[in-house]
């Protein structure tokens, strides 16, 4: 069964950084499209970032650009998200997602498995 | 990116009530659009994928359907296990989600 397990949060500091990882397994990873999505306590879901197949194209949510690096390992099936200069706006639970492409259009997607999340909190 | 506007953002209805969720994108989308399920303390959950094509397990009272930059989410029959969160997704590279509908059971 395709699994994602998510970890890497904590409470961190206004200013500082935390590097999540999201271990991939029953599938091909290498295959895949990955993403990061987010959710603020209380709130709704927020796209944050996602990365191709051999991490040659990545596309980033305008608040974290420059701040945020997602990124992947695939010998070792997993998902990165790097994230620096962290604000207390990006206090939330953070999940790894599959994309899966059906069609050949960069449009035909949809995230098909998720993690359990994992909370990160930005706080003095 | 593409704005999603998504209404109401909550409603209560009774077991066997039919249920509509709209999600409206600023510009065209064609067909891409994505609904998820999210229950208390849970992962999102894929429903419909393109407008109207329903995720393989999924029960079949949830349908999804599009008129131009107009797309709606149906419970034929609501049930007790749907007491969720559900949000309109469009797939772009740079994919944004609507704010979310939170059905309640009266």
């Amino acid at each position: 069964e395709v699994q994602l397990v998510e970890s890497g949060g904590g409470l961190v500091q206004p200013g500082g950084s935390l590097r999540l990882s999201c271990a991939a397994s029953a599938f091909t990873f290498s295959n895949y499209w990955m993403t990061w999505v987010r959710q603020a306590p209380g709130k709704g879901l927020e796209w944050v970032a996602n990365i191709k197949q051999d991490g040659s194209e990545t596309y980033y949510v305008d608040s974290v650009k420059g701040r945020f690096t997602i990124s992947r390992d695939n010998p070792r099936n997993s998902l990165y998200l790097q994230m620096n200069s962290l604000r207390a706006g990006d206090t939330a639970v953070y999940y790894c997602a599959r994309v899966y492409y059906y069609g050949s259009g960069r449009y035909e997607n949809h995230f098909d498995y998720w993690g359990q999340g994992t909370l990160v909190t930005v706080s003095s | 990116d593409i704005q999603m506007t998504q209404s109401p953002s909550s409603l209560s209805a009774s077991v066997g009530d039919r249920v509509t969720i709209t999600c409206r994108a600023r510009q065209s989308i064609s067909r891409y659009l994505n609904w998820y399920q999210q229950k208390p303390g849970k992962a999102p959950k894929l429903l419909i994928y393109a407008a109207s094509s329903l995720q393989s397990g999924v029960p079949s009272r949830f349908s999804g359907s599009e008129s131009g930059t107009d797309f709606t989410l149906t419970i034929s029959s609501l049930q007790p296990e749907d007491l969720a969160t559900y949000y309109c997704q469009q797939s772009d590279r740079t994919p944004t989600f609507g704010g979310g509908t939170k059905v309640q059971i009266k």
